[in-house]
């Protein structure tokens, strides 16, 4: 069955970078669409990032867009997430989600950016 | 941006009684393909969400046929007819038909 195993999450200073990973297994990620969801402390959920299934359109929310990228590793069946400039507003649990309508979630990973 | 709106925010709810979320678009989220992009996702506390309901009405393998949506455009429906004791959380109605894909603010739902 589908799933998927988000890692790479941690404590970073505002200005720092972090990868995220999101392990696939079930289904292949370069054949699917995939999503980055984001949920601050608290709060409601935020589609981040999201690459069509051929992987050759990637788009990024407003607040990330310059930021952040999204990546694949077909041989690690892996989708990334590279996370750069970090801020506060950034703290959040970062889920992977997979297919155009979300389909299947990981478990999510904490990003903290406090100095 | 797409605005998604939903009504309540908190809905308490009796067991075995039926509930019903309203949410609502600020633009039409039929697609050019003629499909409409709106999907409704459960979340419990201390949890990642899960997908109920995908293009409106398409319930998702292994959730209950006592979870139902509805709509159409701009206006959309999530009902239970029956609350159990599991289905309390967050319900978010979610549209993806025009990126930025954009979430409801979420129904808290618990019991009364």
């Amino acid at each position: 069955q589908v799933q998927l195993v988000e890692s790479g999450g941690g404590v970073v200073q505002p200005g720092g970078s972090l990868r995220l990973s999101c392990a696939a297994s079930g289904f292949t990620v370069t054949n699917s669409a995939m999503q980055w969801v984001r949920q601050a402390p608290g709060k409601g959920l935020e589609s981040v990032a999201y690459t069509e299934y051929e992987g050759s359109f990637m788009h990024y929310g407003e607040s990330v867009e310059g930021r952040f990228t999204v990546s694949r590793d077909s041989s690690k069946n892996t989708l990334y997430l590279q996370m750069n400039g970090l801020r506060g507003d950034d703290t959040a649990v970062y889920y992977c989600a997979k297919g155009y309508t979300l389909d299947s979630w990981g478990q999510g990973t904490l990003v903290t950016v406090s100095s | 941006d797409v605005v998604m709106t939903q009504s309540p925010l908190s809905l308490p709810v009796t067991l075995g009684q039926p509930a019903s979320i309203s949410c609502r678009s600020s633009q039409s989220l039929v697609h050019s393909n003629g499909n409409t992009y709106v999907n409704w996702f459960h979340q419990r506390p201390g949890q990642s969400p899960r997908r109920l309901i995908y293009k409106v009405s398409n319930r998702d393998s292994g959730v209950p046929d006592r979870f139902s949506g509805s709509g159409s455009g701009t206006d959309f429906t999530l009902k239970v007819s029956r609350v159990e004791a599991e289905d309390v959380g967050v319900y978010y109605c979610m549209q993806t038909t025009h990126w930025p894909f954009t979430f409801g603010p979420g129904t808290k739902v618990d019991v009364k």
